[in-house]
């Protein structure tokens, strides 16, 4: 079946950088695209970026653009995050995604951005 | 940035009741690309309705998506107890996409 696991998540200092990793199974990962999704404590969910299934076309949300990178290594069937410049506003349980639209979520890799 | 606003913010009933959960953006989404997804607390959300009416794989029936332009709806049928949760709507049909900020179904 679909799984897609999220690990990299950790507790950084504002300033840092942080890599998520999403390890992908049971489909075949070079055709999707795939996002990353995240909630903050007692907020709603916030789409961070996607990327298309070559790797071709990328798009951020204007709150991490310039900061975060998506990339994918489709013969590892691996998704990533770079995230610099960490911010506390970054807080926030990280989801990857599957599909356009998303359809198939994992269960998250929580960030915590605090000195 | 097109801009998804749900109502009402939360809805409380009983088990066995209707919900009716609208989505309305700040433009008209062309090529009806709006999902919605159900979030519940320390779960992984799970896709619902996509295309705005068409059910995602393994959803039951009782969940149905309407709606076109800028007005959407999510109907839940006869609500079971595994139905209370979070609901967010979805836009995906532009650059970037969006959520609306969710409208919580709670037990009354």
């Amino acid at each position: 079946q679909v799984q897609v696991v999220e690990s990299g998540g950790d507790l950084v200092k504002p300033g840092g950088s942080l890599r998520l990793s999403c390890a992908a199974s049971g489909f075949i990962f070079k055709d999707y695209y795939m996002s990353w999704i995240r909630q903050a404590p007692g907020k709603g969910l916030e789409w961070i970026s996607y990327i298309s299934s070559s790797g071709s076309t990328k798009d951020y949300a204007a709150s991490v653009q310039g900061r975060f990178t998506i990339s994918r290594d489709n013969a590892k069937n691996s998704l990533y995050l770079q995230m610099n410049s960490l911010r506390v506003e970054d807080t926030a349980v990280y989801y990857c995604v599957k599909g356009y639209p998303p359809e198939s979520w994992g269960q998250g890799s929580r960030v915590i951005v605090s000195s | 940035e097109i801009v998804l606003t749900q109502s009402p913010g939360t809805l409380s009933l009983s088990p066995g009741e209707r919900a009716t959960l609208a989505c309305r953006a700040s433009q008209n989404l062309t090529n009806t690309y709006l999902a919605w997804h159900q979030h519940k607390p320390g779960q992984a959300p799970r896709l619902l309705i996509f295309g705005a009416s068409t059910r995602a794989t393994g959803i039951p029936d009782r969940f149905t998506g309407s709606g076109s332009g800028a007005d959407f709806t999510l109907t839940i049928n006869r609500l079971e107890p595994e139905d209370f949760a979070v609901y967010y709507c979805q836009q995906y049909g532009r650059a970037s996409w969006t959520f609306g900020q969710g409208t919580k179904v709670e037990i009354k």
